[in-house]
């Protein structure tokens, strides 16, 4: 099946930085990018909708200031973290569809951030 | 917007036994329907999925129904084995502005005792 790649799996970082997490579709063109985040013990929850060329269409309550999201290629979606704080530490998933096909999402590895 | 319910939120059974777990779902217009697997720390795996055209799919000991009319699918996993363990995630397709995205129901997780 088609493969994403999510850099770095694992991050630790102080309170203020920023942290950028990469996602790539190693075998495949994908035209739209998801990206969730995952509270421990908790569902997937869809944060935005990543477009290549355009911008990001974000979810109800999750501040595009805070969350930059680039989708400068059809393999390639970046989600930065702006001054991190503690609450937002979490696991950041991608996820991405071939855009030839309808349906199957594949889902990068995730990233574990932890701010301190 | 589509809002999706799962049941139960745990579920313990015997090794062998079978396990059920529900979803609903709001929005009518959905036509995509899977079902994930997610262990600790790793990314959700697909582990089946039904689209609105069929009423049933099945794929060795997993099977998927849907119900249109009532707006709920189901997950079955006969003779479970303890490998079965796991959180089980469904989902369905919400149109927003042309692009399709999944929302996720709560999750269930599965323990199967040896």
């Amino acid at each position: 099946g088609a493969v994403v790649s999510q850099h770095p799996s694992w991050v630790i970082c102080k309170s203020g930085t920023s942290v950028k997490i990469e996602c790539r579709s190693l075998d495949f063109q994908a035209t739209t990018m998801f990206w969730y985040r995952q509270f421990p013990k908790q569902s997937l929850m869809l944060m935005a909708t990543s477009n290549e060329g355009s911008k990001a269409t974000y979810e109800q309550g999750v501040e595009k200031d805070k969350f930059l999201i680039n989708h400068a290629s059809l393999t390639l979606s970046t989600l930065t973290v702006t001054s991190a704080h503690p609450e937002d530490s979490s696991f950041y998933i991608c996820s991405a569809r071939d855009r030839g096909s309808v349906g199957e999402l594949f889902f990068g590895e995730g990233s574990r951030l932890t701010v301190l | 917007g589509e809002n999706v319910e799962q049941h139960p939120s745990t579920l313990s059974v015997q090794e062998g036994d079978s396990a059920v777990i529900k979803c609903t779902y709001s929005d009518s217009a959905s036509n995509y329907f899977p079902w994930y697997k997610q262990e600790l720390g790793k990314r959700p795996q697909l582990i089946i999925d039904i689209r609105s055209n069929v009423g049933e799919k099945k794929d060795q000991r997993i099977a998927v129904t849907l119900n249109k009319t009532a707006k709920h699918f189901s997950l079955h996993i006969t003779e479970t084995q303890p490998e079965d363990s796991a959180v089980y995630f469904c989902a369905a397709v919400g149109w927003n502005t042309g692009f399709q995205k999944l929302v996720f129901g709560t999750g269930t997780r599965l323990l199967v005792s040896p």
